[in-house]
């Protein structure tokens, strides 16, 4: 059972640009929103989080918009740089464990 | 380094072989994760320790695969007569339990290419 869904799957940013990536999530037991960044050949690196109780949250160039009634969040990382070329996933904690969207894959073009 | 570790990086085996991997946490982590990610896709919840307890299991952990985490440290999977099915990154995070932390971070992971 998919349980977050994240869209694009794909996204292509001109260097400087405004990176949005969406997800969607059922189960509203989790209580804990992770996204990661993974290069490849590499683990997923944690990015930032958020908890369902605060609808925004900010570090550096990486913003997380969070709306609870929705069931949806958001990664917005502002002066995308080609360095931020990688995939990204975002994920929900439920019982301890994480659930995993999709992922996009994130180009930056210089 | 204080990041998890896990060892080997990566493991090319024949069908119907056994395999095993290792799992180092950071060290004051008492909460242990594995998880598989395939090819285009993320991560799926395979296991996870508490200590040396194991509390939940996937599905999607036959019973080909064991897990052990005997003195609530370093972890290792075990997969009993590979299928090219299990081809796949299998990798190991970490977290402290308890509080307001809920961070869990992952180890560079050990592919799999079962031939």
């Amino acid at each position: 059972q998919q349980q977050v869904k994240q869209s694009p799957q794909s996204l292509i940013v001109q260097k400087g640009g405004i990176s949005i990536i969406n997800c969607a999530y059922e189960n509203t037991a989790f209580d804990y929103f992770p996204w990661y960044q993974q290069f490849p050949g590499k683990g997923p690196a944690l990015l930032i989080a958020i908890r369902p109780d605060v609808s925004e949250k900010k570090e550096g160039r990486f913003t997380i918009s969070f709306n609870k009634s929705a069931k949806q969040f958001s990664l917005h990382i502002m002066d995308s740089q080609p360095g931020d070329s990688a995939t990204y996933f975002c994920a929900g904690r439920g019982a301890q464990k994480l659930v995993f969207g999709q992922g996009t894959r994130l180009t930056i073009n210089p | 380094d204080t990041g998890v570790s896990q060892d080997p990086r990566h493991k090319i085996t024949k069908r119907g072989q056994n395999v095993t991997f290792r799992c180092d946490p950071i060290s004051e982590h008492n909460r242990l994760y594995w998880y598989r990610q395939t090819l285009g896709q993320g991560p799926e919840f395979l296991t996870y320790f508490q200590n040396e307890a194991q509390l939940e299991k996937s599905r999607l952990l036959s019973d080909r695969f064991s897990a052990e985490r005997p003195k609530g440290s370093f972890s290792t999977l075990e997969i009993q007569r590979t299928e090219q099915g299990d081809s796949a990154m299998y990798l190991c995070a970490s977290s402290l339990a308890g509080g307001s932390t809920y961070e869990q971070y992952f180890g560079p992971g050990t592919r799999l290419t079962v031939t």
